[in-house]
């Protein structure tokens, strides 16, 4: 694998389920981050993760809950979502240097919340 | 508040001829830019970027104009292919590795 992996692709589920979201980077990064792409909106920066840390929370409701075990992995564990939670979630990652910010994307799960 | 604003949502433009996407930004803070392309159901793709020490930065077909006073960036893509046809976001960053994207430019090269 190369890159940034994400799994499921797809993923509906219902308001009371549990379930997860994975990423993987292969690009030996030290930061990673979660977007949510909504139909017409920009992408919106969720959660931020500098060498394992979450460095920032963007106001996201707490069934929302982000988990970093290393500079590797990335996880969104997600409970009770509402059917506004339906969008594109993307995983990203980045080297952090000064004045370089190229971020690298997977190719997101397509969430559906019924 | 959007700090990053693409307009003209959809751009259509011929095989061969020059497709220009443009993007405006508001925080004087942002020191660096970058242009991302997507295809449906894959993620974004980095395609290129300027520092804002520069104006011009060319990669084969791509180049990325940065005008600081006007805050005003474009991507020319010349000559645009059919596979150049995808959504194209631009991003903008003040060094602290928080990326502020628009909402994207949806581009159409016809055959």
């Amino acid at each position: 694998e190369t890159g940034v992996t994400q799994t499921p692709r797809h993923l509906v589920m219902g308001m009371t389920n549990k379930k997860s979201l994975k990423c993987e980077q292969h690009l030996g990064h030290n930061a990673m981050y979660w977007y949510k792409q909504s139909a017409k909106k920009p992408l919106e920066l969720m959660f931020v993760y500098s060498l394992e840390e979450r460095v920032e929370n963007n106001s996201v409701p707490s069934r929302f809950s982000p988990e970093c075990p290393n500079s590797s992995h990335l996880f969104l564990h997600l409970h009770t979502l509402q059917p506004e939670d339906s969008a594109l979630y993307l995983c990203a990652s980045s080297q952090e240097a000064a004045g370089v910010d190229t971020q690298y994307f997977g190719p997101g799960t397509r969430l559906t919340v019924l | 508040d959007q700090q990053v604003k693409q307009n003209s949502p959809s751009l259509s433009v011929q095989e061969g001829r020059i497709s220009i996407l443009n993007c405006d930004y508001t925080n004087s803070m942002f020191d660096y830019f970058l242009w991302y392309k997507k295809y449906p159901a894959e993620g974004p793709t980095f395609l290129i970027s300027i520092s804002s020490i520069k104006d011009k930065n060319e990669d084969g077909r791509f180049t990325v104009f940065l005008n600081k006073s006007a805050k005003h960036l474009s991507l020319h893509i010349v000559p645009s292919q059919p596979g150049d046809s995808a959504v194209y976001f631009c991003a903008a960053s003040a060094g602290n590795n928080r990326l502020a994207f628009g909402k994207g430019n949806q581009v159409v090269v016809i055959p």
